[in-house]
C-alpha cells in the first residue's frame, strides 16, 4: 500500500532560521505536489514537481524531488512569521493523489 | 481567491440523509477534483473528472457519487450519511489532467448530526 510520510509533523522555528521538511513515499512516482494550508482556510498550491531532480523556488521556499530515493524536500530559508501554516505533500500514483499528514509550522519572533 | 467556487459553505444535516455539494471550476479549467479533509483521515482524494468524463477514482465510498456537467461544473452527492462523513469537502480544478497545478475552492463544511 502506498504510504506518504512527512516529517516532522510539528515544527517550531525562530525567525531567520533555516529548516527542511521531508516527504517520503513508498511507491514509484514522478509527480509530487506541495501545498500550504492556513488555519480554517483552503489549500494553496506551492509547487508541482514532475521529474527526477526537479527543483523549484518561490521566495523563501524551495522544493526538490528525488524519485530514486522517493523523497521530496521543502526547504525554508530565513523563516518569517508569515510562513506559519500547515504544509502538505501529495504524491500522484496513477492519478490517485495521496497526501502526507502535514507539517504544522510555527515561526516565532 | 483561486477562482474556484463551492456551495454551500456550510451544511448541517442528519444521519441517513442525502446532500449535494456543488463546485464551479476556474474559467478554462477542464478538470475537477474532489477531496475530503477530516481530523481522523486527513486529506483524501475522492474522484477526478476531466471534460465531463470520470478520469480517476480515489478513496470514494459507494454511497458517494459525482458528475461533471457540460458547463464543467461538478456536483458531489453524498447519501445515507453517517456521523463519520462530517468533514471539509474541497474541490479543485486544473487546466488539464494530472501534472497540472490545482486550484482549490474554499470548501464545504459538512456536519452530520
Amino acid at each position: 500500500e502506498l504510504k506518504v510520510e512527512q516529517n516532522p509533523l510539528f515544527l517550531s522555528m525562530q525567525e531567520g532560521k533555516n529548516y527542511t521538511i521531508y516527504c517520503n513515499y513508498s511507491t514509484t512516482s514522478d509527480r509530487l505536489y506541495w501545498y500550504r494550508q492556513d488555519p480554517g482556510k483552503s489549500l494553496e498550491s506551492l509547487f508541482v514537481l514532475l521529474s527526477n531532480g526537479a527543483v523549484k523556488q518561490e521566495g523563501r521556499l524551495m522544493a526538490s524531488l528525488d524519485t530514486k530515493a522517493r523523497l521530496s524536500t521543502l526547504h525554508i530559508t530565513a523563516a518569517v512569521h508569515d510562513l506559519s501554516a500547515t504544509y502538505f505533500c501529495a504524491v500522484d500514483i496513477a492519478n490517485d493523489m495521496r497526501f502526507g499528514a502535514g507539517t504544522r509550522l510555527t515561526v516565532k519572533p | 481567491d483561486s477562482g474556484v467556487t463551492q456551495t454551500p459553505k456550510h451544511l448541517i444535516t442528519a444521519t441517513g440523509q442525502r446532500v449535494t455539494l456543488r463546485c464551479s471550476p476556474r474559467s478554462g479549467d477542464l478538470s475537477v477534483y474532489w477531496y475530503q479533509q477530516s481530523l481522523d483521515q486527513g486529506l483524501q482524494f475522492l474522484i477526478q473528472y476531466y471534460n465531463g468524463e470520470e478520469r480517476a477514482k480515489g478513496n470514494i465510498l459507494e454511497r458517494f457519487s459525482a458528475q461533471q456537467f457540460p458547463d464543467l461544473h461538478s456536483e458531489l452527492n453524498l447519501s445515507s450519511l453517517e456521523l463519520g462523513d462530517s468533514a471539509l469537502y474541497f474541490c479543485a480544478s486544473s487546466v488539464g489532467g494530472n501534472g497540472n497545478e490545482q486550484f482549490f475552492g474554499p470548501g464545504t463544511r459538512l456536519t452530520v448530526l
